[in-house]
């Protein structure tokens, strides 16, 4: 069974630009969701789709957006980035919601210079 | 404010040497899990606990949830280089959004 699969491993943007990530979970599940990590804050929850639908959102400004497809496929978008946006990007999936655990692809890490 | 408290936050023991990490909130919660995730990597689910008082085991790994929900300790036994990474605990009211522990990095050193 593949895993998550998150495109692409590593990103350098430059302050001001818009950044497009892209999550392929587990077949079968129709949960994702993603979050950001950083050294300072941990890990820190972005929001979460399910069925093509957003049904969950972090404390993220409007810059941070993101949709889910058909095939349970999900992209997150960053539009003017700033410097505080450098971190690891986490893509999780799950089967369901309740308390199945996630299964978390290796991250894009963005560096915004 | 940070939901969960984890401890200690950093970690550097011998091979061979037994630890615990431990996990805690004010809150109560439905259910906890354990991550461990390593340097370049997304984090990896070890366990799901959703008992007050329960007890699984993972061959030298024991995660316990405490009897009030509130709390969660790992212990690992007899620790192996491979053990290394970052342990992350992450609880849940809804099912639907986890809130993350900001970590125990463990360094066993062989």
């Amino acid at each position: 069974k593949a895993g998550v699969t998150q495109t692409p491993r590593y990103l350098i943007k430059t302050r001001g630009q818009q950044v497009t990530l892209s999550c392929s979970p587990i077949s079968g599940h129709r949960s994702v969701s993603w979050y950001q990590q950083t050294p300072g804050q941990g890990l820190q929850f972005l929001f979460e789709y399910f069925s093509e639908t957003q049904r969950n959102k972090g404390n993220f400004p409007g810059r941070f957006s993101g949709r889910q497809f058909s095939n349970s496929r999900s992209e997150m978008n960053v539009s003017t980035l700033e410097l505080g946006d450098s971190a690891l990007y986490l893509c999780a999936s799950r089967p369901d919601t309740g308390a199945y655990g996630y299964t978390f692809g290796s991250g894009t890490r963005l560096t915004v210079v | 404010t940070q939901l969960l408290e984890q401890s200690p936050q950093f970690l550097s023991i011998q091979e061979g040497e037994n630890l615990t990490v431990y996990c805690n909130s004010s809150s109560v919660f439905s259910s906890l899990q354990w991550y461990r995730q390593e340097p370049g990597e997304g984090p990896v689910l070890l366990v799901t606990v959703v008992t007050g008082g329960e007890v699984k085991k993972l061959k030298r790994l024991t995660f316990q949830f405490g009897d009030a929900r509130k709390d969660s300790s790992l212990h690992i036994t007899a620790a192996q280089p491979g053990d290394t990474g970052l342990y992350l605990c992450a609880v849940s009211n809804t099912g639907n959004q986890f809130y993350f522990g900001t970590g125990t990095s463990l360094t066993v050193i062989p």
